[in-house]
């Protein structure tokens, strides 16, 4: 079983729709993060989830809600979405240990992505 | 703030060696990465290196560090066509995720 896995792979949906992406982690890390991939940008981080609390982001609209109810499920839910929504969303998943400036945080590891597509 | 600059595209022949350069902006990340993305795929941790270290090599690859110039780098020796990917520098943010660069589309011709 990989370490990060996302569902849907792909995902087709319409401006009204509400729809959830998943991502699960099997490697026992306590941190978990959404990332936004566009073309040609840098990748977007979108939601953090450390020691189970939310870092929040404010420059994510609140047509993305996500949900955490452990250290190893997370989801984004997508509601009333746009056409520049579309893109690939990437979860993350890493062990975090210590606090602020002087916490370690184990390198990423990544699903495949759930490709999401808003028309 | 923070910031991650690498070139967009490198395109090398089959067998030769590829250098994928990295300038990053935070001289107090702790360590450096560089992930690679296939077509469909997500981001595969590649390698990472430390701040307190020059060079890191893993059979192929050899990452350079200078942390004065905050200058980070990738070669791949022998390159192959299944070398061809995006590869992506990123380092530590102040929040404990990673900030990532544009990345650098690698195509290696045979």
């Amino acid at each position: 079983e990989t370490g990060v896995t996302q569902t849907p792979r792909h995902l087709v949906m319409g401006m009204t729709n509400k729809k959830s992406l998943k991502c699960e982690q099997h490697l026992g890390h306590n941190a978990m993060y959404w990332y936004k991939q566009s073309a040609k940008k840098p990748l977007e981080l979108m939601f953090v989830y450390s020691l189970e609390e939310r870092v929040e982001n404010n420059s994510v609209p609140s047509r993305f809600s996500p949900e955490c109810p452990n250290s190893s499920h997370l989801f984004l839910h997508l509601h009333t979405l746009q056409p520049e929504d579309s893109a690939l969303y990437l979860c993350a998943s890493s062990q975090v240990a210590g606090i602020g400036s002087s916490s370690y945080n184990s390198p990423l590891h990544f699903g495949n992505g759930t490709r999401l597509t808003v028309t | 703030g923070e910031d991650v600059e690498q070139s967009l595209f490198l395109s090398v022949r089959e067998g030769d060696s590829s250098v994928i350069n990295c300038t990053y902006t935070d001289s107090s990340s702790t360590y450096l990465y560089w992930y690679k993305q296939e077509p469909g795929a997500g981001l595969q941790l590649l390698t990472y290196i430390f701040s307190n270290m020059d060079m890191k090599q893993d059979q192929r690859l050899t990452v350079l560090l200078n942390k004065k110039d905050k200058h980070l780098s990738l070669r791949i020796a022998d390159t192959q066509t299944g070398d061809s990917a995006i590869y992506f520098c990123a380092e530590k943010g102040s929040q404990g995720n990673l900030i990532f660069g544009k990345g650098t589309k690698l195509s290696v011709k045979p």
